[in-house]
């Protein structure tokens, strides 16, 4: 079983640029999720989509972060403009299942100078 | 708001020795998982716990919830430096989808 994939791996921008992340979660599971992880700290949720509905994005920076998941399938996560605070890996995750135990995709690092 | 704390937030020791990390929060969770992320990687799945007072052990990882399911621990036996790694817990509150991650405990294991 293919497990979930992101792209790009690296990502390096200078700020006020716009930058777009793409994940392909495991075949099946309606549920996405977009995590920050910012270094030394746990990935916090940014959205979580069941299916192609956001089911909970009130951790979004919504005036420069979007999501989208069309068909429920791919994901896309932008940013426009980022900031030097946006520097973090961005991490993708899909579930299924009773306990929502989830499973991560290897992350895009992203660096904004 | 929910929130974990993990103690502690490094922990460096040689190899053959036991540890143990803690998982820590005011909150009631449904389920609690852990995770271990490695570096240039995602976390993955270690265990699921769900009922208070619940063990369940992992080779040389012995995981524990809470009678109130409000914390965990996890407790590794005789540390080996394959175990080096970024220790997640995170929790499902009650209801909700989602997963709340604690900062994360950095292990180091010294040959």
């Amino acid at each position: 079983e293919a497990g979930v994939a992101q792209s790009p791996r690296y990502k390096i921008i200078e700020k006020r640029q716009s930058v777009a992340f793409w994940c392909n979660p495991i075949s099946g599971h309606a549920t996405l999720y977009w995590y920050q992880q910012i270094l030394g700290q746990g990935p916090k949720l940014l959205i979580q989509f069941q299916n192609n509905g956001v089911v909970d994005d009130s951790q979004l920076p919504k005036d420069r972060f979007s999501a989208e998941r069309l068909k429920g399938v791919d994901s896309t996560l932008k940013i426009q403009p980022a900031k030097l605070e946006d520097s973090a890996v961005y991490l993708c995750a899909s579930t299924f299942g009773s306990y929502n135990e989830q499973f991560f995709g290897p992350g895009t690092r992203l660096t904004v100078l | 708001t929910q929130l974990l704390e993990q103690s502690p937030q490094f922990l460096s020791i040689q190899e053959g020795e036991n540890l143990t990390v803690y998982c820590n929060s005011s909150s009631v969770f449904s389920s609690l998982q852990w995770y271990r992320q490695e570096p240039g990687e995602g976390p993955v799945l270690l265990v699921t716990v769900v009922t208070g007072g619940e063990v369940k052990k992992l080779k040389r990882l012995t995981f524990q919830f809470g009678d109130a399911r409000k914390d965990s621990s996890l407790h590794i036996t005789a540390a080996q430096t394959g175990d080096t790694g970024l220790y997640l817990c995170a929790g499902r509150p009650r209801g909700a989808q989602k997963l709340v991650f604690g900062q994360g405990t950095r292990l180091t294991i010294n040959p």
